[in-house]
């Protein structure tokens, strides 16, 4: 069966320091991975999507990059965190359609989620 | 931008009673997603509907999609408690790899 890790669980971080959080997934290749970030009390916005390994789409400008290292790792950066980075930042993955083991393969699978507090 | 618009932001109801959630969007789809997330924890799917589906059900869950309306509703029948939880739809646009969510309705189930 296929799963997702994300870490770290919480992370709080100063204004100014870096940051990167790290998602894998298991059981399965060749996913399309996602990054999202949820404001408190709001829905989730895509920041990053990666259809293969180096493939990155960005969907919002801002100071966030990710990278795909390996075709079942997913990484999200910065070099310098502000204030509005702060949220709940989570990993997704899609499988290729009918091999995620959905009815469809088109759901996606979300990882538990990172808290990140910029102070 | 959010594709997905929900209705009601927050919904409060009693045990055994049914909850419906409402979800408007702008533009044509391939399919439309439910999905649920306990409060802090990752999202978890519940049921997707196709374009050319008007109405699918799973267990005590019922989705109907309204295309020329852009709209789409969540029922769930004889509400529990453990149904307390954020409910989101999320539409997915043709030759898209992506989903576009909504805000979200928080419900909550009193026992």
């Amino acid at each position: 069966s296929q799963t997702i890790h994300q870490w770290p669980a919480t992370l709080v971080q100063p204004v100014g320091s870096p940051l990167s959080l790290e998602c894998t997934v298991e059981g399965t290749s060749n996913p399309n991975l996602y990054w999202y970030r949820q404001a408190a009390g709001r829905g989730l916005q895509l920041l990053f999507y990666s259809v293969g390994i180096g493939q990155i789409s960005s969907e919002v400008p801002q100071n966030l990059s990710a990278s795909r290292p390996q075709d079942r790792q997913f990484i999200l950066s910065s070099k310098k965190l502000l204030l509005s980075d702060s949220g709940f930042y989570l990993c997704a993955w899609r499988g290729i359609s009918g091999t995620s083991g959905g009815a469809l393969g088109l759901e996606q699978f979300f990882g538990p989620g990172t808290r990140l507090t910029v102070l | 931008s959010q594709q997905g618009e929900e209705d009601p932001q927050a919904l409060s109801i009693q045990e055994g009673e049914n909850a419906t959630m409402n979800c408007s969007y702008k533009t044509s789809i391939n399919n439309l997603q439910w999905y649920r997330q306990n409060s802090g924890r990752g999202l978890v799917h519940l049921i997707l509907i196709r374009s050319n589906e008007r109405e699918k059900h799973s267990g005590r869950l019922r989705v109907t999609l309204d295309t020329s309306k852009k709209s789409s509703s969540l029922l769930i029948t004889a509400s529990r408690a453990a149904d307390t939880a954020s409910y989101f739809c999320a539409t997915e646009q043709g030759g898209s790899e992506k989903l576009v969510f909504g805000k979200g309705t928080k419900l909550t189930v009193n026992p």
